[in-house]
């Protein structure tokens, strides 16, 4: 059975910084990677995603996979205030119409100004 | 666009009542899910559907029982609330890949 753990659990960073976030998968025949980001009392949204090795990077936030090291990371640059939230990491191993993603047990991200 | 709707917002049951809770989505996914949340932790797979009628457990489904007697919605029923549970519950509807929320139902049994 997949398993998704996230690190660090929470994570203090000062406005501007750069900010790292990990997430480890079990299954090598994973094939889909994604970050979702959840502000306080509100709905988990969709971030980033990527399917193979490499990276990604959409405006101040890469994401970066390595399937041979069964990891990916999100990158936060210039780290701002309202990125303040729980970031969930997910994967899907297989290729079907649905998409069934098991979810990291999240790390908590405070900006502070 | 689309937006998935969860009623109620907020729902306080005592020990051993059965619980409800509704979701709507008119993306016109066929797949849809609940999970449970606790205190700003990890998603927790209860029950998935992949079409109408379809149910499919997760890795948190004792205790719980689901429904999907059409397209666009998918309850949820908690069979037995247990004292002093507190958690949020989230559906999600998804085509291949990206999964999509709503704003969660917040249990509190007393």
């Amino acid at each position: 059975q997949q398993k998704v753990q996230q690190s660090p659990e929470s994570l203090i960073v000062p406005e501007g910084a750069m900010t790292s976030l990990n997430c480890t998968f079990s299954d090598s025949a994973s094939q889909y990677f994604a970050w979702y980001r959840q502000h306080s009392g509100k709905a988990p949204k969709a971030l980033m995603s990527i399917f193979s090795n490499g990276e990604k990077e959409e405006g101040r936030f890469t994401i970066h996979l390595n399937k041979a090291s069964l990891h990916f990371s999100l990158h936060i640059r210039d780290s701002q205030p309202s990125d303040s939230a729980l970031y969930l990491c997910a994967v899907i191993r297989e290729s079907s119409s649905f998409s069934k993603l098991v979810f990291g047990q999240g790390t908590s991200l405070s900006v502070v100004p | 666009g689309g937006i998935i709707t969860q009623t109620p917002k907020f729902l306080i049951g005592q020990e051993g009542q059965k619980l409800t809770l509704k979701c709507q989505q008119n993306f016109n996914h066929d797949t849809m899910y609940w999970y449970r949340q606790d205190s700003g932790k990890g998603l927790r797979l209860i029950y998935y559907s992949i079409t109408e009628n379809d149910l499919q457990k997760g890795d948190l489904s004792e205790g719980y029982d689901a429904s999907r007697e059409k397209k666009s919605s998918f309850s949820l029923t908690v069979t037995s609330a247990q004292k002093n549970e507190m958690a949020v519950f989230l559906c999600a509807s998804s085509i291949w890949g990206e999964q999509y929320f709503g704003p969660g139902t917040r249990l509190t049994v007393l």
